[in-house]
């Protein structure tokens, strides 16, 4: 079974730039997340998407973000324009439904450098 | 605020020794709590989940403790070999979103 996967795996874009990243779940999985881990910090989670629908985006720096899920199944963010300290590292994550809190499966991650 | 913390930045052991990695929290009431390994380049992966009312959970050579009242979790891997050098990461969770995590041990066992 293939698990979370992530692209592109580095991007490095100019101030100013768009970029759109995007995260292909474990298939079934209705639960989907976004994390970012800046260098040097926590993993910081960004928002949480139960197949097509936003749980939750509190974790969302500004609106400069913009996360979709069409369809339920793969989900992109895109960061526009992009600034300096948009720069890290942003994993996705999916989970299996229920109510219990299931185990969740990250992605390798996208490394963005913003010059 | 709320405030996790894991013990140190850096834990260096002899294979063959217990670490011990410590995670701390403050102003917050999770209702589990994980631990994830993270190597280099790599997303982090689930070890062991434990609930607000289990004490201990063991899984292999893992252990982890939780204590509501200290706020703090003990993750054990006993007879440590090279390896388990990671970074280990603790995750706290309210409901089934928002996972917080703490910045992460980085475990090294030296042979």
């Amino acid at each position: 079974e293939a698990g979370v996967t992530q692209f592109p795996s580095h991007s490095v874009i100019e101030k100013g730039q768009t970029v759109t990243l995007r995260c292909d779940p474990i298939s079934g999985h209705d639960n989907l997340y976004w994390y970012r881990r800046v260098m040097g910090k926590e993993i910081k989670f960004l928002l949480h998407f139960v197949k097509e629908s936003k749980q939750d985006e509190s974790g969302m720096p500004n609106n400069r973000f913009l996360a979709e899920r069409t369809g339920g199944t793969y989900s992109t963010l895109k960061v526009q324009p992009a600034e300096l300290e948009d720069s890290g590292v942003y994993f996705c994550a999916s989970s299996q439904a229920g109510a219990q809190t299931y185990e969740q499966y990250f992605g390798p991650g996208t490394r963005l450098t913003v010059t | 605020s709320q405030k996790i913390e894991q013990n140190s930045e850096a834990l260096n052991i002899q294979e063959g020794k217990t670490a011990t990695l410590t995670c701390n929290y403050t102003n917050y009431s999770p209702a589990y709590l994980q631990w994830y390994r993270q190597d280099p380049g790599r997303g982090p992966v689930f070890l062991l989940l434990i609930r607000e009312n289990e004490k201990e959970k063991r899984k292999e050579r893992l252990k982890v403790t939780f204590d509501t009242t200290l706020k703090q979790s003990l993750f054990h891997i006993t007879a440590s070999q090279p390896a388990d050098s990671a970074t280990y990461l603790c995750a706290l969770e309210r409901n089934n979103n928002d996972m917080r995590f703490g910045a992460g041990t980085r475990l090294t066992v030296k042979p």
